[in-house]
């Protein structure tokens, strides 16, 4: 059964800091990769995806890298702010879902970012 | 701009009762899901459905069923509602693709169970 781990639980870091979050998998056969961000008491954002072909997708000062052999997938946030203040989550698409594709997720990393 | 709309923010509702909560997304999307989210378990998926009137199983369907009549709404339905249903649910559509299908989650419906 794919397991997905993100490490640390928790981060806390001040403002201006670049930081990586880190999503690790047992099962290294996925469609793709998706980084979410939630805030509390409210619903996931998208952040990137990355398909399994891909080694990489940014979006602003964030950068995603996928690793897919080893398992490992990291989440890069360049200068961070307080309002980059939220719990993150990882989440893998396996080829085993079906035509579904339904994600298998992390517990997520919850960000601080003090100011 | 993407949109998944869930029916209620926040319910209370009472043991046995039945429930319903309603999704509905814009996107002319195949898939939609129901997960639940709760405090040291993470997301679990409830049921998914990948086409009008198609429904599947996830981790952990007892006590739930769904419905699908209509390709943008896909409704979760608590047959007789029991406290250790208290939670946050979510809902989230995607494209029927393979490798590119992005999954956009509506704001969630925190539901409680007295």
């Amino acid at each position: 059964k794919q397991e997905v781990t993100q490490i640390p639980a928790a981060l806390s870091v001040p403002e201006g800091e670049n930081l990586v979050l880190n999503c690790s998998f047992t099962d290294s056969a996925i469609y793709n990769l998706q980084w979410f961000r939630q805030d509390p008491g409210k619903g996931l954002t998208s952040l990137l995806l990355i398909q399994s072909s891909q080694r990489e997708q940014t979006s602003g000062r964030l950068n995603a890298s996928l690793d897919k052999s080893s398992g490992r997938s990291t989440l890069y946030i360049a200068a961070s702010q307080p309002g980059d203040s939220a719990t993150y989550l990882c989440a893998v698409q396996l080829i085993s879902s079906g035509s579904a594709r339904q994600l298998t997720f992390g517990s997520g990393t919850q960000l601080t970012v003090l100011p | 701009d993407v949109k998944v709309t869930q029916s209620s923010r926040y319910l209370v509702k009472r043991t046995g009762e039945k429930v319903f909560l309603e999704c509905v997304q814009d996107m002319d999307h195949e898939n939609m899901f129901w997960y639940r989210q709760d405090p040291g378990l993470g997301l679990r998926l409830i049921y998914f459905s990948y086409d009008v009137k198609m429904k599947e199983k996830g981790d952990i369907p007892e006590g739930y069923s769904v419905s699908r009549e209509k390709k943008e709404r896909f409704s979760l339905i608590l047959e007789s509602a029991s406290t250790n249903q208290t939670s946050m649910y979510l809902c989230a559509s995607s494209l029927l693709g393979l490798t590119y299908n992005e999954q956009f989650f509506g704001p969630g419906t925190r539901l409680t169970v007295l």
